[in-house]
Formats: C-alpha cells, sequence, structure tokens
C-alpha cells in the first residue's frame, strides 16, 4: 500500500470553478499535512499546511483534514488559469521532519 | 523568508566525470536539510537527510559513495554526484525549514537539472 496516494489527473476545469485535489494517507500516526505546488520543470512551492481536523482557508485555498478517515483535500475557488499545475500532497509522520509526497495531480484549467 | 538557494540550477556532464551541487538556506539556520530526486512524471523521492556536523543518512536504495553529502556549516548543503552515468539523469532539489517543529513546512530550492550524456 503506498503511503500517500493521489489521483494523477488530469484533472480539468473550467476557469472560476472549484478544483477538488484529494488525498490519502496510511499512516494513522501522521501529524502534519502540507500542499505543494509544481509548475512544470520547477521545484514545488508550499500552497498550505494543515495539522488539526477541519477547514483552513487562505485566500483562494481550503485545505481539509480528516484523520479518522486519513484524509486530507484541497480546494481552489475561482480556478485560474495561472493555476494550472500539479499539486503534491505531502505528510510527515510525528517523530521525523521527513516529508513523504504522494505523486501529485495534474490540474488543467481552462479558459 | 525561508528561501533556499540552489546552484547550478542545471548542468551537463560527460558519463564518468562528478558534479557538485550546493544548497544554501539564505535566511535561516539549517541543520537539517534533505535530498530529493525526481524523474519525468514522478513523485519526489527523498535520496537522504543531510545534518550539520555529522554523516548523512540515505536512504534505502541509494549509494552514498555515490551520492556524497556534506553538510559543513548551518547554511550549506552540497550533493556530489561521483561517476555520473546517464541513468543519473534527474530533477535534483534539497529542501529545508526554518523551524524544528514537527509543523514546520520544507521550503525547496529551484532544483538542479543534471544531464549526463
Amino acid at each position: 500500500q503506498k503511503e500517500v496516494e493521489q489521483n494523477s489527473g488530469p484533472l480539468s476545469v473550467p476557469e472560476g470553478a472549484i478544483a477538488s485535489l484529494n488525498c490519502t494517507y496510511s499512516d494513522r500516526g501522521s501529524q502534519s499535512f502540507f500542499w505543494y505546488r509544481q509548475y512544470s520543470g520547477k521545484s514545488p512551492e508550499l500552497i498550505m499546511s494543515i495539522y488539526s481536523n477541519g477547514d483552513k482557508e487562505d485566500g483562494r485555498f481550503t485545505a481539509q483534514l480528516n484523520k479518522a478517515s486519513q484524509y486530507v483535500s484541497l480546494l481552489i475557488r475561482d480556478s485560474q488559469p495561472s493555476d494550472s499545475a500539479t499539486y503534491l500532497c505531502a505528510v510527515r509522520r510525528a517523530g521525523s521532519y521527513q516529508l513523504t509526497f504522494g505523486k501529485g495531480t495534474k490540474l488543467s484549467v481552462i479558459p | 523568508g525561508a528561501v533556499v538557494s540552489q546552484h547550478p540550477s542545471r548542468v551537463i556532464c560527460k558519463s564518468g566525470t562528478s558534479v557538485k551541487i550546493e544548497c544554501r538556506s539564505l535566511d535561516f539556520q539549517a541543520t537539517t536539510m534533505f535530498w530529493y530526486r525526481q524523474f519525468p512524471k514522478q513523485s519526489l523521492m527523498l535520496m537522504a537527510t543531510s545534518n550539520e556536523g555529522s554523516k548523512a543518512t540515505y536512504e534505502q536504495g541509494v549509494e552514498k559513495d555515490k551520492f556524497l553529502i556534506n553538510h559543513a556549516s548551518l547554511t550549506l548543503s552540497t550533493l556530489t554526484v561521483t561517476s555520473a552515468h546517464p541513468e543519473d539523469s534527474s530533477f535534483y532539489i534539497c529542501s529545508a525549514s526554518p523551524g524544528q517543529t514537527i509543523n514546520s513546512p520544507l521550503h525547496f530550492g529551484n532544483g538542479t537539472r543534471l544531464t549526463v550524456t
């Protein structure tokens, strides 16, 4: 079983719509969760982090965490073509500084 | 804040030569840095954890004698790919965190695209 799973996509949404990206993880001891955005040929950049169950909002982005279901998601409201990228879910286990990454979901926002 | 600088951004070398990649934390000190490798359309794979003043910790399957890591100061870690071969061609990315807690995110350098001919 893969540690961090994401649908590889591509996920296509029209401009202005809500994009929903999902991630599941296998280690129940995971404590910190991060979403990174990676443009083609570039390194990942941090979008959001979440540590507690529930929702966390930052501008057009909302991260949702459900530890009981081992599920974390990222919602992007009012999607823009510039949001087109691969979104990586990353999980940190308790007692470690390492991050384990999913394979990423490729998002395409259609103008 | 939390800027990680990586150099060079792109390097082409001949098979059998060695390549050194530098990773610097510009506005914070990092006792730990992480080196990742990413093949096309693949996820980031952790290669090793670089520890200031001590030996690096390598992930299973990563040859420590081939990928030499030196973390001589709190702001600099280097990765040397020794006797590079075409299969080492990849995107190498370093990362570090300005915080030391479980909730501190990692910040990434811009990456180094290595092409071995």
